[in-house]
């Protein structure tokens, strides 16, 4: 069992439409992560999460907007999407430290855009 | 700009065989990141390799690093079926994270 929950598993949603993708870690984890992977690609970092602040945001489309409301808690919210967003989303936690201590990943969120 | 290349992007190997899975990158970095993808699942972070000279092992797979070459590999040793997947590298310098394309490795029985 993963011990970082994101939900819903799957989301098919229209370009219109407002969704939010979430995930929730127990582990007292401080460092939390969003990855995009399209199919047969490599994961690329979105954002990072430090003690509930953001600390990285890789230039990604203001459509995608992340909040994290307490150290457990981390949202994606989406807005008005394009086709080519379709992807897995992947939240990922750790202790401490961005990137340095081992990343625990949850099961991911399998997003269609129509 | 930060590249991450892995090498081979494909391999197939007999059960029983060892191979090397290389990693290599275009700017200076002491941090290095080895993860496991299986078919249609999520990420699984393998290892972590935080200095010149870092040497990691777990069961049958060991990583190192040596950050004068630039130069990751993770060895497979007397593979088994149980360790195809796909394996990513990452390398991380200045906020930003890099992987490579990924290795898919296939063991036959």
């Amino acid at each position: 069992d993963t011990e970082v929950t994101q939900t819903p598993k799957h989301l098919v949603m229209g370009m219109t439409n407002k969704k939010s993708l979430k995930c929730e870690q127990h582990m007292g984890h401080r460092a939390m992560y969003w990855y995009k992977q399209k199919a047969k690609k490599p994961p690329e970092l979105m954002f990072v999460y430090s003690y509930e602040k953001l600390s990285i945001n890789e230039s990604v489309p203001s459509r995608f907007s992340p909040e994290c409301p307490n150290s457990s808690l981390l949202n994606l919210h989406l807005h008005a999407l394009q086709p080519e967003d379709s992807a897995l989303y992947l939240c990922a936690s750790s202790q401490g430290t961005v990137f340095i201590q081992p990343q625990h990943f949850g099961d991911g969120t399998r997003l269609s855009i129509l | 700009e930060l590249k991450v290349e892995q090498n081979p992007l494909f391999l197939s190997m007999q059960e029983g065989k060892n191979y090397t899975i290389y990693c290599n990158y275009s700017t200076t970095s002491d941090r290095l990141y080895w993860y496991r993808q299986d078919p249609g699942k999520s990420l699984e972070s393998l290892f972590v390799l935080l200095s010149n000279g870092a040497v990691k092992q777990e069961g049958r797979l060991m990583a190192s690093l040596d950050t004068k070459a630039r130069l990751s590999t993770l060895h497979i040793t007397a593979a088994v079926h149980d360790l195809s997947a796909t394996y990513f590298c990452a390398v991380d310098r200045d906020d930003k994270i890099i992987f490579g394309k990924g290795t898919r490795l296939h063991i036959l029985p």
